[in-house]
């Protein structure tokens, strides 16, 4: 069965700053691999998703994400944080299974932003 | 613009009620699905639907049943309501497809008292 690690339940950084946040996966195959972001009160939303060639992959609001499976790793990447990134990030990683994928989340990192 | 939609934002509830979760997705998305959420456990896998009439059990089936009468419709049913279920519960629609990703819902929070 897959799983996911995120081992920062929380990190704070400087407006402006870079920003890195940890993704390990465990699963056999090649497997499907997402970043979400959830705001507070409310569902949440694809930031990016890998799941084959190139191994940088880029998403919306400027983050990035590189996929190394050496390391069994999806690391989420910003260059400069804005006070609008404060939220909840979620990695998962799917599995396709005829029609459907079953995706099995990590336990998720808060971004604090201080001005 | 596409959209998951949830009933409800804010549910009270009593213990011993039985509970009725919505869920509509307007995509002519194949695959729906619940999860719970809680802090320190991330989101949890309740049941998911990959087709009309049809349901898988997730990681935590226990105490909740669902129903997919029609391709936009899931529902999650509560059976009798207890306090530890309690809980922030988001619907996901997405398409046939490994490498699709989900479209959430913005989530019910339900508080059993």
């Amino acid at each position: 069965a897959q799983s996911v690690t995120q081992p920062d339940i929380h990190i704070t950084v400087s407006e402006g700053a870079s920003l890195e946040l940890r993704c390990n996966y465990s699963y056999g195959a090649t497997p499907y691999l997402f970043w979400y972001v959830q705001s507070p009160g409310q569902g949440l939303q694809l930031l990016l998703k890998y799941f084959s060639g190139d191994t940088l992959v880029q998403g919306i609001k400027g983050f990035e994400a590189e996929f190394k499976r050496s390391q069994s790793s999806f690391n989420l990447r910003k260059p400069s944080v804005h006070w609008s990134d404060a939220a909840e990030y979620f990695c998962a990683v799917g599995t396709g299974t005829g029609g459907y994928q079953k995706v099995t989340f990590g336990t998720g990192t808060k971004l604090q932003v201080i001005p | 613009d596409v959209k998951v939609t949830q009933s409800s934002r804010y549910l009270v509830k009593r213990t011993g009620e039985k509970v009725f979760l919505e869920c509509v997705q307007d995509m002519d998305h194949e695959n729906m699905f619940w999860y719970r959420q809680d802090p320190g456990l991330g989101l949890r896998l309740i049941y998911f639907s990959y087709d009309v009439k049809m349901k898988e059990k997730g990681d935590i089936p226990e105490g909740y049943s669902v129903s997919r009468e029609k391709k936009e419709r899931f529902s999650l049913i509560l059976e009798s309501a207890s306090t530890n279920q309690t809980s922030m519960y988001l619907c996901a629609s997405s398409g046939i497809g490994p490498s699709e990703g989900y479209t959430f819902g913005s989530g019910t929070r339900l508080t059993v008292v």
